[in-house]
């Protein structure tokens, strides 16, 4: 079974750096791109980028270029999701998933979810 | 202000059927797939419809998808208590290069 395991939820101050883990199984982990889709509290998804643990190959939404740092490491299966000086407004839930891309495009979708990791950023 | 348009809120009895809608444009639906996401409360999001109108393994035939030009639409027939969700579109958008979604449509089974 495909199974995407998120680390636990973080409570953090305005400025302290954060690395939040997601850990694949069940498949091939460095054939498939893996990414981070974030909902504020009340509100709708949004795509924020996608890593190929392969190669390390990384695209970002413009949206969230500069703000995150996303990366992988193969050997143990796992994702990451960065930030270096958290703010309140990155208050949410962050939830990883696994890209499937639609061959001779670059038309990305996700078909499997992790259960999200809840950051919450407050003085 | 989400890239894709669907209405915030839908609702049914049991056993209706109801229909969302999600309008893009021709950088995004007009040129891609249209995937469908259902979020049962408190839950992460579930691939529901990919490719516009195929289902994955386990979800059932009640669900359905569409699309014609720049836009879609889930169907949901004989409507359940269950099916009380939030449902996302998406669709890769070429001129942004990034995966872009509908503000979402909270379902009511009254």
């Amino acid at each position: 079974e495909v199974q995407l395991v998120q680390s636990g939820a973080e409570v953090k101050k305005p400025g302290e750096s954060l690395k939040i883990s997601c850990k694949g199984s069940g498949y091939s982990f460095t054939s498939y791109w893996i990414g981070w889709v974030r909902q504020m509290p009340g509100k709708g998804l949004e795509w924020m980028g996608i890593i190929y643990p392969g190669d390390s190959d990384t695209r970002y939404s413009p949206s969230f270029q500069g703000q995150v740092t996303i990366s992988a490491d193969k050997s143990i299966s796992t994702a990451y999701l960065q930030w270096s000086s958290l703010k309140a407004s990155d208050t949410a839930m962050y939830y990883c998933a696994r890209h499937l891309r639609n061959l001779g495009s670059e038309d990305f979708y996700m078909d499997v979810w992790g259960k999200g990791t809840t950051v919450t950023v407050s003085s | 202000q989400s890239v894709l348009t669907q209405p915030p809120s839908a609702s049914g009895t049991p056993g209706q059927r109801v229909t969302i809608s999600c309008s893009g444009s021709s950088s995004n639906i007009g040129s891609n797939y249209v995937y469908w996401y259902q979020q049962l409360p408190g839950t992460a999001p579930k691939l529901l419809i990919y490719r516009n109108n195929q289902r994955p393994s386990g979800v059932p035939d009640r669900f359905s998808g569409s699309k014609s030009g720049t836009s879609a639409s889930l169907a949901i027939s004989g409507l359940r208590s269950e099916d009380e969700a939030d449902y996302y579109c998406a669709a890769w958008d070429d001129s942004l290069s990034v995966v872009v979604f509908g503000g979402g449509t909270k379902l009511t089974v009254l």
